[in-house]
């Protein structure tokens, strides 16, 4: 089955604690994105990479690093956590720009 | 200004309903225009997608593009109360870009 998978779906942690959050994909795509999500504020497009050791800022990259050293995987690092990056995050991919984005179901991050 | 621009709602309707979902775009180089609908705790999916100006129809749904007036519609007919979720456009401009998601819509479609 095609599909984007996170792991965790649900962390909660506390201020300055590095966490990852893993991002995979099964359908070979080139390009791979992670967005959160807050309400009011809609999508908002962290990062992204459009293949293997190509990344670019997103909206929203300040307090999140992210590497492509596999086509299949992207992590989501947040060295120091704070409050502010409360929120749900969604990975996705897709085969190029123009094509349609392929979602993971989210992981909903806490920070204390 | 945002490039891309979506009324939040929520939108209340009764089953049955035609629902019309908007937004406006700022950015006259955006070629292609996506709906995606997203239910609560789950990833958005896509549900239409269309490169031009013009209507495209899949069964209850429409989309439509009005490129002069940068103005992009999704319509619903005879809304289902399964069709309550939050309805996102993303618009973008081809290429090597990634599209710029509207902040979406939420509807509620009542029994």
């Amino acid at each position: 089955e095609a599909q984007v998978t996170q792991n965790p779906r649900y962390l909660i942690t506390v201020t300055g604690k590095k966490l990852t959050v893993t991002c995979s994909q099964n359908m070979n795509h080139e390009y791979m994105s992670w967005y959160r999500q807050d309400p009011g504020l809609g999508l908002r497009q962290i990062y992204y990479s459009m293949n293997v050791e190509v990344t670019d800022k997103g909206d929203v990259p300040e307090g999140y690093k992210v590497s492509r050293k596999e086509k299949r995987n992207f992590p989501l690092i947040l060295e120091s956590p704070s409050p502010n990056q409360t929120s749900l995050y969604f990975c996705a991919s897709n085969r190029g720009g123009a094509d349609t984005q392929y979602f993971g179901p989210g992981t909903r991050l806490t920070v204390l | 200004q945002k490039e891309v621009e979506q009324d939040p709602g929520p939108l209340s309707v009764p089953e049955g309903a035609i629902v019309s979902l908007n937004c406006t775009y700022s950015n006259s180089a955006f070629q292609y225009f996506m709906w995606y609908r997203q239910y609560s705790r789950k990833g958005p999916e896509l549900l239409m997608y269309t490169y031009s100006s013009g209507n495209k129809e899949d069964g209850r749904f429409t989309a439509q593009v009005d490129k002069s007036s940068k103005y992009i519609s999704l319509f619903i007919r005879d809304s289902q109360p399964s069709d309550s979720a939050t309805y996102l456009c993303a618009i973008g401009a081809g290429g090597s870009y990634i599209p710029t998601f509207g902040r979406g819509t939420s509807l509620i479609v009542h029994p």
